[in-house]
């Protein structure tokens, strides 16, 4: 059982360069969120999908695209990478918004 | 943003010793979540609790949702090596409205 599967799990960016965190679910959950983790605070949301073709802003959503052409797929994007968005980027997915989220193994981000 | 206090920051104790950690919130929650990471992965759910005064155990691990519904605690009973990691509680109000405490380091000493 994959369950959640994050692409790439390490990542060094310059200011300015552009990419996309991939993250993939085969528990036909509907609901799937991005967060980003940062030393001494807890996780983040920055957006969030309640199905396929929906998107929508979480706590911190600045500087960041995401987009759910499929159901099992939620993408992150950065289109002009900071040093601010350095962190740990996890995805997560539910059944629905009140089930338990399961999350994969993260992305390690580094904006030099 | 709104986060949740959580404490102690870290906590060094000895295998066998039993351990507990808190959070706080200025605002109510509907659930309260506690997960535990390990290095190098993700966030995995320990507890769920969903009643005011709550109180629900799985395995060594007891947790409770206070009356107040602005906070909730984690107890470990009996701690043993493999404990070691990130312990984060998590707050929902909503379905998509759920914050994180900022975890609680704990280390077993053998």
């Amino acid at each position: 059982n994959a369950g959640v599967t994050q692409t790439p799990k390490f990542r060094v960016l310059k200011t300015g360069q552009s990419m996309t965190l991939l993250c993939a679910q085969d528990m036909n959950h509907e609901y799937m969120y991005w967060y980003r983790q940062d030393p001494g605070m807890g996780l983040r949301l920055i957006h969030y999908s309640v199905g396929e073709g929906t998107t929508a802003k979480g706590e911190v959503p600045d500087g960041y695209n995401v987009s759910r052409l499929k159901k099992q797929n939620f993408l992150l994007g950065l289109e002009s990478a900071a040093p601010s968005q350095t962190s740990v980027y996890f995805c997560a997915s539910s059944y629905q918004g009140r089930w338990t989220q399961h999350f994969g193994d993260g992305t390690r981000l580094s904006i030099l | 943003g709104q986060q949740l206090n959580q404490s102690p920051q870290s906590m060094f104790i000895q295998e066998g010793e039993d351990v507990s950690m808190n959070c706080t919130s200025s605002s109510i929650f509907n659930t309260w979540l506690w997960y535990k990471q390990d290095p190098g992965e993700g966030p995995v759910l320990l507890i769920a609790l969903y009643k005011a005064g709550e109180l629900t155990s799985n395995g060594r691990l007891t947790a409770q949702f206070g009356i107040t519904r602005k906070d909730s605690f984690l107890n470990i009973s009996a701690s043993i090596p493999s404990d070691v990691g990130i312990y984060f509680c998590a707050g929902r109000r909503n379905n998509n409205d759920m914050r994180f405490g900022a975890g609680t380091r704990l280390t077993v000493k053998p």
